[in-house]
C-alpha cells in the first residue's frame, strides 16, 4: 500500500524554528515528486512547493518562496519542509501529497496532516 | 497564477439527490483538472484526475466533466458519507486550488 505519514502535531513559540517530515512507503520513493500543501484553520487549499527525491530539484509557490524550506532525504525516504522563524500566521495543518501521474498530473495519496500551532 | 473559481461555494442537498459542482479557470488548463474530496477533519482524497477519470476505489456515482476553462463534478445519486468539502485543482500551471465547495446533507 502507498503511504505518506507525517510527523506529529507541534506546539511552537513566535521565532522559534521547526521542521515536519512525511515518510513514503509502498512504492519507489525516489521516481515521485512530493508536494506540501498548507490549509490554515477552517480555509482552503494552498499549494507551498514540490520537491523530486530522486534529484532534489524543488519548485516554490511564489507565496512561500523563502518563508520555507522544502528538503528531502532519499536514503529514509522521508521529505521535510521547514521554517526558520515561526509566525503566529504559520499556524495552519501542513499536509504532504505524492505527485502522480506525468502530464497531466494529480496528488494521491496524501499524509495524515501535521498540525503546527504556533503561539507566545 | 491560473484562478480557480468554485461555484457554489456551499450547498444542501437531500439523500438522493443529483449534485453537481462547477470549477472556473481563469484561462485554460486543458484537461489538468482534479477533483478532491475532504471529510472534517480528514485529509483530501483524490475523486477524478485529468478532468473526468475515477480514481480507483471512488464510486461511480462520482463523474468528472469539462475541459479548457468549465468544469464539473457531478454526484448522480447522493449518499450520507458524502458530506463533505469538494475542491478543484488545476496543474496545467503553477498548482492553484479553487476556494472549495462545502455540501452538507438535508
Amino acid at each position: 500500500e502507498v503511504q505518506l505519514v507525517q510527523s506529529g502535531a507541534e506546539v511552537k513559540k513566535p521565532g522559534e524554528s521547526l521542521k515536519i517530515s512525511c515518510k513514503g512507503s509502498g512504492y519507489s520513493f525516489t521516481r515521485n515528486w512530493i508536494g506540501w500543501v498548507r490549509q490554515m484553520p477552517g480555509k482552503g487549499l494552498e499549494w507551498m512547493g514540490i520537491i523530486y527525491p530522486g534529484d532534489s530539484d524543488t519548485r516554490y509557490s511564489p507565496s512561500f518562496q523563502g518563508q520555507v524550506t522544502i528538503s528531502v532525504d532519499k536514503s529514509i525516504s522521508t521529505a521535510y519542509l521547514q521554517w526558520s522563524s515561526l509566525k503566529a500566521s504559520d499556524t495552519a495543518m501542513y499536509y504532504c501529497a505524492r505527485r502522480s501521474g506525468d502530464v497531466p498530473n494529480w496528488f494521491d495519496p496524501w499524509g495524515q496532516g501535521t498540525l503546527v500551532t504556533v503561539s507566545s | 497564477d491560473i484562478q480557480m473559481t468554485q461555484s457554489p461555494s456551499s450547498l444542501s442537498a437531500s439523500v438522493g439527490d443529483r449534485v453537481t459542482i462547477t470549477c472556473r479557470a481563469s484561462q485554460s488548463v486543458s484537461s489538468f483538472l482534479n477533483w478532491y474530496q475532504q471529510r472534517p477533519g480528514k485529509a483530501p482524497k483524490l475523486l477524478i484526475y485529468a478532468a473526468s477519470s475515477l480514481q480507483s476505489g471512488v464510486p461511480s456515482r462520482f463523474s468528472g466533466g469539462g475541459s479548457g476553462t468549465d468544469f464539473t463534478l457531478t454526484i448522480s445519486s447522493l449518499q450520507p458519507e458524502d458530506s463533505a468539502t469538494y475542491y478543484c485543482q488545476q496543474s496545467y500551471s503553477t498548482i492553484t486550488f479553487g476556494q472549495g465547495t462545502r455540501l452538507e446533507i438535508k
